[in-house]
């Protein structure tokens, strides 16, 4: 069964960075995109950022743009969210998420690792 | 941006109740729309997509309808596990986005 594991969530100061990691089993990695989802605290969802399946196309919500990198490992099976200069707006539980072939809903999704930036 | 507007924010009713979220579009996305539950502490879930096209295992309960701007997600008889938050999402640009949510508690 398909399974995302979502990891590397802190607590960290304005300014700073932190990686996620996601590690993805279960279905053919290398076939689909994968997203990155947050919900910050009272608030909605968020789509993030997305790789498609080759890793040659990378898309961002405006507010993170610049700042977040999201990249894929096949070797491992597992996708990253590299996020620089983070902002106290940025805390929010972050989720992994896959997309299927050739479109762009969300069709499974991790539980998600919290991300909260504070002084 | 396309901008996803969802109501009621939040619903109250009963177990057996029918249940319809609404959820509109600033400008056309044909039908390039997904619908999800959440429940506290929970990753979404994922329900239907292309409007009216339900995931393998949802119950037959949930339906959802529209085109262009202006979609609905139906449940015909409210039951315990269903009380959760519901989100729309289109997917037929970048950036993709989502509705604010509805609620749906017990009354």
């Amino acid at each position: 069964q398909v399974q995302l594991v979502e990891s590397g969530g802190g607590v960290v100061q304005p300014g700073r960075s932190l990686r996620l990691s996601c590690a993805a089993s279960g279905f053919t990695f290398t076939t689909y995109g994968m997203h990155w989802v947050r919900r910050a605290p009272g608030k909605g969802l968020e789509w993030v950022a997305v790789v498609s399946n080759d890793g040659t196309k990378k898309f961002y919500v405006d507010s993170v743009k610049g700042r977040f990198t999201i990249s894929r490992d096949d070797s491992k099976n597992t996708v990253y969210l590299q996020m620089n200069s983070l902002r106290p707006e940025d805390t929010a539980v972050y989720h992994c998420a896959k997309g299927p072939r050739g479109s762009q809903y969300f069709d499974y999704w991790g539980l998600g690792t919290l991300v909260t930036v504070s002084s | 941006d396309i901008q996803m507007t969802q109501s009621p924010s939040t619903l109250s009713a009963s177990v057996g109740d029918r249940v319809t979220i609404t959820c509109r579009a600033s400008q056309s996305i044909s039908t390039w729309l997904a619908w999800y539950q959440q429940k506290p502490g929970k990753a979404p879930k994922f329900l239907i997509y292309h409007v009216s096209d339900l995931e393998s295992g949802v119950p037959s309960r949930f339906s959802g309808s529209g085109s262009g701007t202006e979609f609905t997600l139906t449940i015909s008889s409210l039951q315990p596990d269903d009380f959760a938050t519901y989100y729309c999402q289109q997917y037929i640009s970048y950036p993709l986005t989502f509705g604010g949510g509805t609620k749906v508690e017990i009354k």
